[in-house]
């Protein structure tokens, strides 16, 4: 059983356009964190959310955590083939992280 | 980025066999954690330390055990390897654990054949 569900799971979009990425659950969760992960490398880390309805914002990227803290959306404007990687959601219940199961993003030139 | 070294990069090793993955920090951070990644399920957690000596375990830590002895080390073991621990895994560090963030090593991808 997944904690956390990401989609979608595949996607491959043209330079310049738009994406969204969502990461869902059913728990309630204190804090959730977005991660790009790049072939051959671990995650790194792009924003923590910890208050119900944040919104931050990275360059191009807008983060949303929902109202009851059970769920995120990662927003790209104008999306570039630098930003193909993996984007994964983990969530933190109260003891631990747990991920989800990825979003793989292909920008195509 | 944070010094954390993972080794080896690469192993094949036999079913049966014994494993031995090494985490090093130079970070001097007390929360250290070995997640397995395998495509569909994502990064999921097997064991985690919150100090020398102290290890409590994750959501698939059957088969795996590990070790701290120096907060610069944190080791983890198949005692006897099986094929569906063929993985990717990875070892991360958070200063406070909670909300603070993970910096992750680049993974050490295991072959049990």
């Amino acid at each position: 059983t997944q904690l956390l569900e990401q989609s979608p799971q595949f996607l491959s979009i043209q330079e310049g356009e738009n994406l969204t990425v969502y990461c869902n659950s059913s728990s309630v969760f204190s804090s959730l964190q977005w991660y790009r992960q790049e072939p051959g490398e671990g995650p790194v880390l792009l924003v923590t959310v910890v208050t119900g309805g944040e919104v931050k914002k990275l360059k191009r990227l807008t983060f949303q955590f929902g109202d009851a803290r059970k769920d995120s959306s990662l927003h790209i404007t104008a999306a570039q083939p630098g930003d193909t990687g993996l984007y994964l959601c983990a969530g933190d219940p109260g003891n631990q992280f747990y991920f989800g199961t990825g979003t793989s993003l292909t920008v195509i030139p | 980025d944070a010094g954390i070294t993972q080794s080896p990069r690469h192993k094949v090793t036999e079913t049966g066999t014994p494993v031995t993955l090494r985490c090093h920090q130079t970070e001097n951070h007390r929360y250290m954690y070995w997640y397995r990644q395998d495509p569909g399920h994502g990064l999921r957690l097997i064991h985690y330390s919150y100090g020398v000596k102290d290890t409590d375990k994750g959501e698939v830590s059957d088969g795996y055990s590990v070790s701290r002895s120096k907060t610069e080390d944190f080791l983890l073991t198949l005692e006897s390897a099986t094929s569906s621990q063929t993985s990717v895994y990875f070892c991360a560090i958070s200063e406070f654990g909670g909300k603070s963030p993970l910096h992750f090593g680049n993974g050490t991808r295991l072959t049990v054949t």
